[in-house]
């Protein structure tokens, strides 16, 4: 079985500090991993993904995240918070074994970008 | 290009009754999943479907059914509904026939609420 723990519920930064959002997953085979975000009243938006290869993933909007499979962890970073980075973040993971398989999600953190 | 669509936007039902909500995939995609997320959690897998049949499931009642039609749109059905399916749910498509690497994008949802 997969599962994903978002470690902290709510996250507040100011603009042009480092944004830190963490994420640990669980899994029997090898996983890949996902950043979603989602903006008020939207859907999901794919910020990044892990799939094989280098295990440090550039996504959009300045976001990089991690793979450490000694630490089952996917830690998303930003260098330099912006307002427009409030929002629900979400980190997912499937199997590599089986293509098409189901997402799981963790329960988000909820991102907060002050002046 | 068209991303995922969905409809309707928000819909009212009361207790008992039956709704049916639809989702267009990406252009270019053959699969849809379903994803049912409550307020303040993240989106929990109902099912999936390609090539017309129900390839996976989750951990939801017979009340949850769905259909895929030969465009790959698809259906997703509630019967009898209850207070506790209200909800925003959450349509995705990938490229499952097409080799895929499992990213699967969202459309903006439809928001149920269950009087």
């Amino acid at each position: 079985a997969q599962s994903v723990t978002q470690l902290g519920s709510h996250v507040s930064v100011s603009e042009g500090a480092l944004v830190l959002l963490r994420c640990n997953y669980s899994s029997s085979v090898p996983p890949y991993l996902f950043w979603y975000v989602q903006y008020p009243n939207q859907g999901l938006q794919l910020l990044l993904k892990y799939t094989t290869g280098a295990t440090l993933v550039k996504g959009i909007n300045g976001f990089e995240a991690e793979f450490k499979k000694s630490e089952t962890s996917f830690h998303l970073t930003k260098p330099s918070a912006h307002m427009s980075d409030a929002a629900e973040y979400f980190c997912a993971v499937s199997s590599a074994n089986q293509a098409g398989t189901a997402l799981i999600f963790g329960k988000g953190t909820t991102l907060s970008v002050s002046s | 290009d068209a991303g995922v669509t969905q409809s309707p936007t928000h819909l009212i039902k009361t207790r008992g009754q039956q709704v049916t909500l639809r989702c267009s995939p990406k252009s270019g995609h053959d699969t849809v999943s379903w994803y049912q997320q409550a307020l303040g959690q993240g989106p929990q897998f109902i099912f999936q479907y390609y090539e017309e049949e129900e390839r996976q499931r989750g951990n939801f009642p017979d009340r949850f059914s769905g259909h895929q039609f030969p465009n790959y749109s698809s259906e997703l059905n509630v019967n009898a509904l209850l207070l506790g399916d209200s909800a925003l749910y959450l349509c995705a498509s990938s490229a499952l026939g097409q080799g895929s690497t499992d990213t699967q994008y969202f459309g903006p949802g439809t928001r149920l609420t269950v009087l």
